[in-house]
């Protein structure tokens, strides 16, 4: 299993862009790397997933370097709602390794943004 | 649409009482994934099914625990004997498929406190 290392916490201010770090020093060929978002009392939402390089949707970017050992969430401009914990999930493919599909998350890294 | 639902959203029980803690998946998902999220805890897979059959269970942390899918979509998770450290939050979810690319759609969980 690919473990995952995040912080734990961050602080922030409304407006300022934030940069979430991961390692998976172990990740897999076959891994994908994803990222969560998590508010209290609710399920994990989907944020955006990665491959390899460089990742943008709507809401983040995600860059993930070269040897994939760690991946970067980015959030431009966060707000007061973006205070949450972010979850860095990396994950086995089940057809390639015959193995199930095995999902480790990390300890989450809680977000903080004050105005 | 209708997302992921769970049930009961809050179960109280006793040392040693039985429980059973159901997932209703996005209709036409083919793979549902169970996790329990302790307090101030990372997500931690239990096991994953795929259609009906469960390829990998072993995230379950002890024999105490069991899960089944029938015809493709519910799923129930059953904890016997319950234990205090068994408190946590229980999330499922779902995916279109198995691998791990796809997106997978949480529910808001289920909060088991063991007294």
């Amino acid at each position: 299993l690919a473990k995952t290392t995040q912080p734990i916490s961050m602080d922030s201010y409304e407006g300022q862009e934030v940069n979430i770090t991961c390692s998976h020093n172990n990740i897999a060929t076959n891994d994908y790397i994803t990222w969560y978002q998590q508010f209290p009392s609710q399920g994990p939402r989907f944020i955006i997933q990665g491959y390899k390089t460089k990742v943008t949707n709507e809401v983040a970017s995600l860059f993930i370097p070269a040897d994939r050992k760690s991946s970067t969430l980015s959030l431009p401009r966060v707000s007061l709602s973006d205070t949450a914990v972010y979850y860095c999930l990396v994950g086995d493919s089940y057809i390639l390794t015959g193995g199930g599909n095995k999902l480790t998350f990390g300890t989450g890294t809680q977000l903080k943004v004050e105005l | 649409g209708a997302g992921v639902s769970q049930s009961p959203s809050n179960k109280v029980t006793e040392k040693g009482k039985d429980v059973e803690l159901r997932c209703d998946p996005i209709s036409g998902h083919t793979a549902l994934y169970w996790y329990r999220q302790s307090l101030g805890q990372g997500l931690e897979f239990l096991i994953y099914f795929q259609g009906n059959s469960a390829p990998d269970k072993s995230g379950l942390p002890s024999d105490r625990f069991s899960a089944e899918r029938t015809g493709g979509s519910v799923s129930t998770l059953t904890i016997q004997r319950t234990q205090q450290e068994d408190s946590a939050v229980y999330l499922c979810a779902s995916g279109r498929d198995r691998l791990s690319t796809d997106t997978q759609y949480f529910g808001p969980g289920t909060r088991l406190t063991v007294l």
